[in-house]
């Protein structure tokens, strides 16, 4: 079975503060990890994955991700955040195991507020 | 543009009505999936479709019956839905491989309100 959690429904960060929003996965063997944003009233959009090699994985808009398998997380960060970045972020995770099919589970999501 | 259309993009509909929603890719993927997307549960898979063939059903009711008539295309047709069947209907696709480590592709959905 694969799941992944996003502890934070919500996070709040001013204008130019860093943005790390959270996430954890558990797999049988080793993950596919995903990033998407949900802007208002649009579906959700890829940021950055990773499958292999380097953990940190760099993406869209400025975005990256560390992947850490010892503690099973795959924070995604951002050095300066925009207030144009305020959105639903989700995390996704796919087992590499082939019985996983295509099948990808995603978190409840997290609210990113930047304030001016 | 994200290459997944999907229409209509409101939809408002009585219990007793059948309706349909829409989706086409202009990617050239060969897998399609459905979701649902609602305030209790963000972000839940309904169905899943590779090369035609439907590979996934997560327990959804038969009220709810999809449709994939070629790669490019994925139809959910609705009938004698209930209020709390309200909600934001996703669809997406993507290429799968042998190593199904590409991302899937959203469209904008369709906000379906049930009266």
């Amino acid at each position: 079975a694969q799941s992944v959690a996003q502890p934070e429904d919500q996070v709040n960060v001013a204008e130019g503060n860093p943005l790390t929003v959270k996430c954890t996965y558990s797999v049988s063997g080793n993950p596919y990890l995903f990033w998407y944003v949900q802007y208002p009233n649009r579906g959700l959009q890829f940021l950055l994955k990773y499958i292999t090699g380097d953990n940190l994985v760099k993406g869209s808009y400025g975005f990256e991700a560390e992947f850490n398998k010892s503690q099973t997380s795959f924070h995604l960060k951002k050095p300066s955040a925009l207030v144009s970045d305020s959105a639903l972020y989700f995390c996704a995770v796919r087992d590499v195991i082939k019985a996983a099919g295509n099948k990808l589970t995603f978190g409840g999501g997290t609210r990113v507020l930047v304030k001016p | 543009e994200t290459g997944v259309t999907q229409t209509p993009r409101h939809l408002v509909m009585g219990m007793t009505n059948k309706k349909s929603l829409k989706c086409e890719q202009h990617l050239g993927h060969n897998a399609m999936y459905w979701y649902k997307q609602s305030a209790k549960k963000p972000l839940e898979l309904m169905f899943v479709y590779n090369f035609k063939e439907q590979t996934e059903n997560n327990s959804v009711p038969s009220r709810f019956s999809p449709e994939c008539p070629n790669s490019s295309h994925l139809f959910l047709h609705l009938h004698t839905l209930q209020p709390e069947d309200s909600a934001l209907y996703l669809c997406a696709s993507s290429q799968v491989g042998t190593d199904y480590n590409q991302p899937q592709h959203f469209g904008d959905g369709t906000r379906l309100s049930i009266l």
